[in-house]
């Protein structure tokens, strides 16, 4: 069973502090790295993706990838009420080919 | 990315009875799935839809109860049968590009009373 592993929070954090979700994962052959954050009643949306060991920024962003570990984090820096929201940490390739598995999800609240 | 209309967005059906949930894409996906999303929890993937034939599903899930039709590159149905209050979730298609990265329709959000 091919699994992938989070903290379901809920993570506190005051308006325009870094929040860090972490997750980590089983299949070691698992090749692409994706967070996705939901609100509440809405489909995911694709906020960052990580193939390579390492940090990705994008705006105030920032995915991390340790391979050897089995881990993925996503930092979000200068946190604005509005990114509070479910955050799912979603891996894909390996064993499971083009099948992404998700993470429970890590519920986010940024306090204003 | 893909442009993903799921339909309907909601219904609220009689234990009993099955719903039929459509799937269009505005471009040919090779990659076209199924997932549940239980109240409070995560996404579970229920099944692979292929193309042309029988979908692929994962555990804990069958085709008796899930059937799931692909006729083309571009849509796909996921029917929820013999519905029991149990089912009520919300039903989300997912392609996947080139990249990997999976898109979502908006999901359908069914009630079972």
């Amino acid at each position: 069973q091919k699994e992938v592993e989070q903290n379901s929070g809920p993570l506190s954090v005051p308006e325009g502090a870094i929040a860090s979700l972490n997750c980590t994962y089983s299949d070691r052959g698992s090749q692409s790295f994706f967070w996705y954050r939901q609100y509440s009643g809405k489909s995911p949306e694709l906020i960052m993706f990580i193939y390579s060991n390492g940090d990705k920024e994008d705006g105030r962003f920032t995915a991390q990838l340790n391979k050897a570990s089995q881990y993925v984090s996503l930092l979000i820096r200068d946190s604005q009420p509005s990114d509070s929201a479910t955050y799912l940490c979603a891996v894909n390739g390996g064993d499971g080919g083009f099948k992404t598995i998700f993470g429970a999800g890590t519920r986010l609240f940024v306090k204003a | 990315s893909a442009v993903i209309s799921q339909k309907p967005s909601r219904d609220i059906c009689q234990r009993g009875t099955s719903l039929t949930i459509q799937c269009q894409v505005d471009s040919q996906v090779t990659m076209m799935f199924w997932y549940r999303q239980q109240p409070g929890q995560s996404l579970t993937l229920i099944a692979t839809a292929n193309q042309g034939s029988e979908a692929t599903y994962e555990s804990g899930f069958v085709i008796d109860k899930f059937p799931i039709s692909r006729p083309n590159l571009t849509f796909s149905t996921l029917t929820v049968s013999n519905m029991s209050p149990e089912d009520s979730s919300i039903y989300l298609c997912s392609v996947v590009d080139q990249n990997t990265e999976a898109f979502f329709g908006q999901g359908t959000r069914l009630t079972v009373v």
